[in-house]
């Protein structure tokens, strides 16, 4: 079992549709959570990080997380063929060296 | 936004020699991080440094090499290059001093061919 999965996709939806992007993490200990974005052939650039159960709001953005099912989501809102890209989920634990990558999730959003 | 950089950006090179790739940030950053990812693929992480003197191999085996002499530089070196290291070669770094979360940023990546 991967620390960190995600359904590789590709989720397709409309333009103006929201866009439900999903990762599972097995370590109970992890604490931080983070989504990133990354265009073909760029590197990731962070969108959202999330520390509390809950959600939390950023513009079009809004992630949310429960440990309870060591389960983090992403939803973009009306959502742009700008918004084409894969999402890497990402998952720290205290005393790791580095963040855990999911492998990403391909999303592309049609015109 | 973050402040990191690295060049080159784009590397064509002949088997067997010798490269380094820069990555430096100006955030004061203690963490730094060397990936790597083929296209389409996952980021694997090949080196971690803690700060100055301190680095350590990651998760996946690389023959590259890393120093940190200063804080805000680090260097990967390949000794000598062969097809099998084309790749992009992302830096990255994370906690400013006195911060505890662990949030990354990346530089824009070296993409590397060796013919």
């Amino acid at each position: 079992q991967k620390e960190v999965e995600q359904n590789s996709g590709p989720l397709s939806v409309p333009e103006g549709a929201i866009a439900s992007l999903n990762c599972t993490y097995s370590d109970r200990g992890s604490q931080s959570f983070f989504w990133y974005r990354q265009y073909s052939g760029k590197s990731p650039e962070l969108i959202m990080s999330i520390y509390s159960n809950g959600d939390k709001e950023d513009g079009r953005f809004t992630a949310q997380l429960n440990k309870a099912s060591q389960y983090v989501s992403l939803l973009i809102r009306d959502s742009q063929p700008s918004d084409s890209a894969t999402y890497l989920c990402a998952v720290n634990k205290a005393g790791r060296r580095a963040l855990t990558f999911g492998s990403g999730t391909r999303l592309q959003v049609q015109p | 936004e973050a402040d990191i950089y690295q060049t080159p950006r784009y590397l064509v090179i002949g088997t067997g020699k010798k490269i380094t790739l820069e990555c430096s940030q100006t955030m004061g950053h203690d963490k730094m991080y060397w990936y790597q990812q083929d296209p389409g693929m996952e980021l694997h992480l090949i080196h971690y440094s803690y700060g100055v003197n301190s680095t350590e191999k990651g998760d996946l085996s690389s023959e590259s090499t890393v120093s940190r002499i200063r804080t805000e530089h680090f260097p990967l070196t390949l000794e000598s290059a062969r097809p099998s290291h084309t790749s992009q070669y992302l830096c990255a770094s994370s906690t400013p001093r006195g911060v505890s979360t662990d949030t990354q940023y990346f530089g824009p990546g070296t993409r590397l061919t060796v013919l």
